[in-house]
């Protein structure tokens, strides 16, 4: 059974600083999602991750891919308050066609 | 752009009513899925679909049924309601790929009383 862990569950950092959000997956998986949710919305898409080693970039946040590790990492640069939302990694079961999500990560960005 | 709605932000029902939440894609995605989130719980899935009168239970089936006779349309039914299916309920499309992107509705928001 694949299992998907974020960590930290909970996060609160002030503007300005950098931070890192890990996604663990169990099982050997190609594809994985970042999703950004705001209170009381629905999910919406941030990162598609395709491939070993595969990165992507946009404005402040960084997503890469590790898929020997089953690492995920959503790196936050120079954090501003429009950031704070709860974001979701989710990871692909191989051959199926369903996604398994993490916990989410509450992110706080303080002034 | 996906479009994904559901058919409504919030409801409100009583316990033993039978409840019917309603999502349509107008993508023509092959694959529906239904999710309930749960603060401390993340997404957890109900049933999905992945053609016209297919389903497939996923992780937490029990209490709930679905139903798509129409592509667009995939519907899910609390056939008594209780109250532990508070919760908000999610609806997404993808297409028939293995690990495909998912696309999401904006969410209902049930409370059973």
């Amino acid at each position: 059974e694949l299992k998907v862990e974020q960590n930290p569950l909970f996060l609160s950092m002030q503007e300005g600083k950098n931070y890192t959000i890990y996604c663990n997956y169990s099982t050997t998986s190609d594809r994985l999602y970042w999703y950004r949710q705001d209170p009381g919305k629905s999910l919406e898409s941030l990162f598609v991750l395709l491939s070993n080693g595969a990165v992507k970039q946009e404005g402040r946040l960084m997503a890469s891919l590790d898929t020997k590790a089953r690492l995920s990492t959503l790196h936050i640069t120079a954090a501003v308050h429009d950031l704070s939302a709860t974001y979701f990694c989710a990871v692909d079961i191989q051959g199926a066609q369903k996604l398994v999500f993490g916990q989410g990560t509450r992110l706080t960005i303080n002034p | 752009d996906v479009k994904v709605t559901q058919s409504s932000r919030y409801l409100v029902k009583r316990t033993g009513e039978k409840v019917f939440l309603e999502c349509v894609q107008d993508m023509d995605h092959e694959n529906m899925f239904w999710y309930r989130q749960d603060p401390g719980l993340g997404l957890r899935l109900i049933y999905f679909s992945y053609d016209v009168k297919m389903k497939e239970k996923g992780d937490i089936p029990e209490g709930y049924s679905v139903s798509r006779e129409k592509k667009e349309r995939f519907s899910l039914i609390l056939e008594s309601a209780s109250t532990n299916q508070t919760s908000m309920y999610l609806c997404a499309s993808s297409l028939n790929l293995a690990g495909a992107e998912q696309f999401f509705g904006p969410g209902t928001r049930l409370t059973v009383l």
